[in-house]
């Protein structure tokens, strides 16, 4: 069984940076495992955020971005606003069934 | 502009089926697919399935495939998921969203499906 495993929590002061990151027991995550990142609040849908490791979607703030880090993918978030607390989902594609990680919620503290 | 509208809340009993439709607006159906996702009560995202709008193909989450049906009626641009022999961890928020090239963008407003007896 594929699983993708995120930080379940991290805690960032307003203005500062932050790394999340995505791992998947299969191996490293890839390009070809097209990463996507979604932000969702309470109550609501979620928010694509970034897709195909790195790219950024049109409503996509420029302090989000995404990359490959050490065999994982990774978001990062850069001058953090207080709106940005939030739980942020990875997503992974393994050739037909997508697999999404388990979650980190993000603290702006 | 892109929407899709989902079907509105479900009440069913365990051992039921359900069927939440998706309608697309705003955009050419059969170029994008469309992929089903749920999140339990205070739990994370769950990938379910995908259907191209073009063709019909599906990929379903192998945890579901015995169950889940996905389909698509071009002419009125909506999409359906059925999801059968309901179990009370079956109640979830269900969403739809537009997928094209691997990626995902608009989301549906989401469906309730409630499981109990």
């Amino acid at each position: 069984q594929t699983v993708v495993t995120q930080e379940p929590s991290l805690t960032v002061s307003p203005g500062g940076t932050v790394t999340l990151t995505c791992a998947s027991n299969t191996g490293a995550v890839t390009t070809i495992n097209y990463p996507s990142w979604f932000q969702q609040r309470p109550g609501q849908a979620p928010r694509p955020l970034i897709y195909s490791t790195s790219e950024k979607h049109s409503w996509t703030p420029a302090r989000f971005s995404g990359s490959l880090l050490g065999g994982r993918a990774a978001l990062t978030l850069s001058g953090v606003q207080p709106e940005d607390e939030a739980e942020y989902y990875c997503l992974l594609y393994y050739s037909g069934p997508w697999v999404f990680g388990g979650g980190t919620k993000l603290i702006v503290l | 502009q892109v929407q899709l509208v989902q079907s509105g809340a479900e009440m069913k009993t365990p051992g039921a089926s359900v069927k939440v439709s998706c309608k697309a607006s705003g955009y050419t159906f059969s170029t994008y697919g469309i992929t089903w996702v749920r999140q339990a009560p205070g739990q994370g995202l769950e990938w379910m399935g995908w259907i191209s709008g073009y063709n019909g193909y599906t990929a379903y989450a192998q945890r579901l495939q015995d169950r889940i049906t996905l389909t698509t009626d071009t002419p009125t641009s909506t999409a359906y998921m059925e999801l059968r022999s309901l179990r009370s961890d079956d109640t979830a928020v269900y969403y739809c969203a537009r997928e094209i090239g691997l990626h995902y963008d608009y989301w549906g407003q989401g469906t309730l499906v409630t499981v109990s007896s």
